[in-house]
């Protein structure tokens, strides 16, 4: 058990549907993340929120919409998706000073059909 | 360019030493962080080196050499469930939040 959790775990959709994937941290962190983990591919950073504040977006399309209410809740709000999009996404918390040693969620497993 | 590059299989017996090697080229380097992460699991953290060195922690060791930009995992006394994936990332910024930049990735099979 890593105090974050992630719903929902598995996530069918198709490309015109508008859906939300939700993150909660029960650490007291102040620095929440959103990663993509594709297969036989490196963990891709999208978004870093610290302090509530959004501090990096990696170059992500706009149909990924990210939301930080408080530092305990993060959701990414997803839009006309495309079947690449398809991954694992993870949600990660830390101390705003630690990223190197983040806390991660199990993830959400995305279909995009 | 960013890139870390590190072995994408590994495989050792039962109660052997292993070691996952990490060579990175970033344009900010803070540290570089371990993580472990099983089939189907969430990544977990597994050690940090920002300084020059070998930090220990139970079986399991990482070294960092600023000046080669090179670091290591080094697993001992290898056990079943040690089988996982592991990841090396680097701090690339330390502003508020910061920025984990991953590598691919290194299968361990341990095999009996």
């Amino acid at each position: 058990e890593t105090g974050v959790t992630q719903t929902p775990r598995h996530l069918v959709m198709g490309m015109t549907n508008k859906k939300s994937l939700k993150c909660e941290q029960h650490l007291g962190h102040n620095a929440m993340y959103w990663y993509k983990q594709s297969a036989k591919k490196p963990l891709e950073l999208m978004f870093v929120y610290s302090l509530e504040e959004r501090v990096e977006n990696n170059s992500v399309p706009s149909r990924f919409s990210p939301e930080c209410p408080n530092s305990s809740h993060l959701f990414l709000h997803l839009h006309t998706l495309q079947p690449e999009d398809s991954a694992l996404y993870l949600c990660a918390s830390s101390p705003a000073g630690s990223s190197y040693e983040q806390y991660f969620g199990p993830g959400t497993r995305l279909t995009v059909t | 360019g960013q890139s870390l590059e590190q072995p994408s299989e590994v495989t050792a017996v039962e109660g052997a030493i292993v070691q996952i090697n990490c060579t990175y080229q970033t344009s900010g380097f803070y540290g570089l962080s371990w993580y472990q992460q099983h089939d189907g699991g969430a990544p977990t953290f597994l050690s940090y080196n920002a300084l020059d060195g070998l930090e220990e922690t139970g079986r399991f060791s990482s070294f960092l050499s600023r000046s080669d930009s090179y670091g290591y995992l080094l697993l001992q006394e290898l056990q079943m469930k040690d089988s996982a994936s592991y990841f090396c990332a680097v701090i690339s910024s330390i502003r508020q939040g910061g920025k984990l930049i991953f590598g691919q990735g290194t299968e361990l099979s341990v095999k009996p």
